[in-house]
């Protein structure tokens, strides 16, 4: 079945910095790939997804990448601010089973 | 985000006793999902079903019941509450198997 690995488990920025995080899977046959946030004490939310025909997608300040030859993709802030501070967690479906999801990165963006 | 709630939202309970958490979502998903996530493990998948009447387990299955009589409702019992199980739980829904997940706003659960 599907694995996903995340990196890294943390990362600390100052305001202002890019943040990025990478995800890579082991299913060649995956074709979405969400981006959840999740802030202390809230439920997990979806930010931003791709599917296996777009290399890369943004909105505003996130920007998702994917390498389907490395199976790999990235999620990427720029000017970070501190309410980006959050837990974001990755995730990938073949589409006909279910979203495996990483273990998630903390990001702390300092003021 | 308000079509999938949880309750309770906070419960405190003793070992050994029996513990329902509820879910529902006025979506109409055909598939919902338990998780339940600790500090340094992320979101583990419990049980999850795919329509009315239709369960499966996840990586962490035992000690819990679920049961899905409804499309909307998707209960989670802990049949004879550990203290291991203190966690939080969420709930989510999808509109098939491997797409979006919604997820509710969680339970806390405290066994002592």
């Amino acid at each position: 079945g599907e694995n996903v690995e995340q990196h890294p488990s943390t990362l600390s920025v100052q305001e202002g910095d890019s943040a990025v995080i990478k995800c890579t899977y082991s299913d060649s046959a995956s074709n979405y790939f969400p981006w959840y946030k999740q802030e202390l004490g809230k439920r997990p939310q979806l930010i931003i997804d791709i599917r296996s025909n777009v290399g890369e997608k943004k909105d505003q300040r996130i920007a998702v990448t994917l390498n389907k030859t490395a199976k790999h993709f990235s999620l990427h802030i720029t000017e970070t601010q501190p309410e980006d501070s959050a837990v974001y967690f990755c995730a990938a479906s073949t589409g006909f089973q279910k979203l495996v999801f990483g273990t998630g990165t903390r990001l702390l963006v300092s003021p | 985000d308000a079509g999938i709630t949880q309750s309770p939202r906070y419960k405190i309970t003793e070992t050994g006793r029996q513990v329902t958490l509820m879910c529902h979502q006025t979506w109409s998903h055909s598939y919902m999902f338990w998780y339940r996530q600790d500090l340094g493990h992320g979101l583990r998948l419990i049980y999850y079903s795919a329509a009315a009447d239709i369960t499966d387990k996840g990586e962490v299955p035992d000690g819990y019941v679920v049961s899905r009589s409804k499309t909307e409702n998707f209960p989670l019992t802990l049949e004879s509450a550990t203290r291991s199980q203190t966690s939080v739980y969420f709930c989510a829904s999808s509109e098939t198997r491997g797409e979006t997940q919604y997820f509710g706003p969680g339970t806390r659960l405290l066994v002592l």
